[in-house]
């Protein structure tokens, strides 16, 4: 139990266009779920924390024009990121927590890799 | 100082051997604790939670929580050559968020 899938695991785009990424829940419910970006050889960065149902949280530093998340239902949220360019190049990992669980758990997603030319 | 910190290694150990992962964290109040095997160019992927004080085991690997000391280990046992890795400490604070904040993570590699 507890699979989180990402959509796509990579895509290449043109720098100045928009890419979305999906993070789907696949056995259980979410009513909150989480997007980071990693960089090669760094650790995991939290960019956002995502509820059901009502605006993003987003950490400081993290432009939520430009990092745009939705999550209409308790099974899915998207992560567009608009406007690439070429340092938005990264590894975009999203996780969830299975709702109603007494426990912290997050689940992983397999991550997007996003390469912006 | 860091919220979570984990010596970034890279810690080397011979097959079979036991292989020890330390992390300190600085928030006192912090109540959930989880350990992440993360491959390279792959996701973290969910190893270990520990909520008490004391040792929680789960087949080859142990969890050590000292909320006195601040302090969470993982060891593992009869280390094998695919448990080589990048392993993360995470740790949720006090309070409502469900946020965790990572350490670094530790590199191990297990030598055949």
């Amino acid at each position: 139990g507890a699979v989180v899938s990402q959509h796509p695991s990579w895509v290449i785009c043109k720098s100045g266009t928009s890419v979305k990424i999906e993070c789907r829940s696949l056995d259980f419910q979410a009513t909150t779920m989480f997007w980071y970006r990693q960089f090669p050889k760094q650790s995991l960065m939290l960019m956002a924390t995502s509820n059901e149902g009502s605006k993003a949280t987003y950490e400081q530093g993290v432009e939520k024009d430009k990092f745009l998340i939705n999550h209409a239902s308790l099974t899915l949220s998207t992560l567009t990121v608009t406007s690439a360019h070429p340092e938005d190049s990264s590894f975009y990992i999203c996780s969830a927590i299975p709702g109603g669980s007494l426990m912290d758990e997050q689940y992983f997603g397999p991550g997007t890799r996003l390469t912006v030319t | 100082q860091k919220e979570v910190e984990q010596n970034s290694g890279p810690l080397s150990v011979p097959e079979g051997a036991i292989a020890s992962l330390n992390c300190t964290y600085s928030d006192r109040v912090s109540q959930s604790f989880f350990w992440y095997r993360q491959y390279s160019g792959k996701s973290p992927e969910l190893i270990m939670s520990i909520y008490s004080n004391g040792d929680k085991e789960d087949g080859r690997f142990t969890a050590q929580l000292n909320k006195a000391s601040q302090y969470v280990s993982l060891l593992i046992r009869d280390s094998q050559p695919s448990d080589s890795a990048t392993y993360l400490c995470a740790v949720r604070g006090g309070g409502a968020t469900n946020k965790l904040i990572f350490g670094t993570g530790t590199l191990l590699a297990v030598q055949p």
